[in-house]
């Protein structure tokens, strides 16, 4: 079965420091993946989609790269508002199974 | 700008049936994709199943294939999730989602359905 792998399952981390997601397919799927930010409470938001397009009003300081079977997901200078937990989603084939999500906490 | 709204919360018992549903304001589900997400306690988020009203196509994932259904109004405006056979593992937050216009992503979410399931 297809699976998305998403690591570290969570990371502590200081405000300004540089952090790296990383999501991997276990088949390739050129760029159709999305990356989300979800906060306790709170809806899913879209932060990147088509492996690296920011999307309208997120920050710069996200970021996303990778094609076939790996992706990252960047934060430059984590903020305050960055701790959350971040998910991988790929949309090459059914079903549009969500990477297992990474929990970003303060340290 | 697109905004999904809907239904409030429900607390069902094993084995009945609950039907959510999300209403666009600002647009439709037409040309776009409306998927649905769930996030269990403890769990992350889980892909249930989409649908496309302009093709009257339908995907779910496996787990769910024979109690789910996921439709829309003839207005394409109103996208519905019915789940069936309910057991307390579905207790969980649904969400709706609309799909990106050629892109890879959801960029538009409701605000979540809260569906307790307990005897």
């Amino acid at each position: 079965a297809f699976q998305l792998t998403q690591s570290p399952s969570s990371l502590s981390a200081s405000v300004g420091d540089r952090i790296t997601i990383t999501c991997r397919a276990s088949q390739g799927i050129s760029n159709a993946l999305a990356w989300y930010q979800q906060k306790p409470g709170k809806s899913p938001q879209l932060l990147i989609h088509d492996a690296s397009i920011l999307e309208s009003g997120v920050p710069s300081r996200f970021s996303g790269s990778g094609s076939g079977t790996d992706f990252t997901l960047s934060i430059s200078s984590l903020q305050p508002e960055d701790f959350a937990t971040y998910y991988c989603q790929q949309f090459d084939n059914y079903p549009l199974i969500f990477g297992g999500g990474t929990k970003v906490e303060i340290k | 700008q697109v905004q999904l709204v809907q239904s409030g919360a429900e607390v069902k018992k094993p084995g009945s049936s609950v039907k959510v549903s999300c209403k666009a304001s600002g647009g439709t589900f037409s040309s776009s994709p409306v998927a649905w997400v769930r996030l269990a306690p403890g769990q992350g988020l889980e892909w249930m199943g989409g649908h496309i009203p302009v093709v009257g196509s339908t995907n779910y994932a496996q787990k769910f294939q024979d109690r789910l259904t996921i439709t829309a109004d003839e207005s394409a405006t109103t996208a519905y999730m019915e789940l069936s056979r309910l057991r307390s593992d579905d207790t969980a937050i649904y969400y709706c989602a609309r799909g990106c216009s050629g892109g890879a992503c959801y960029r538009q979410w409701g605000q979540g359905t809260l569906i307790t399931v307990s005897s």
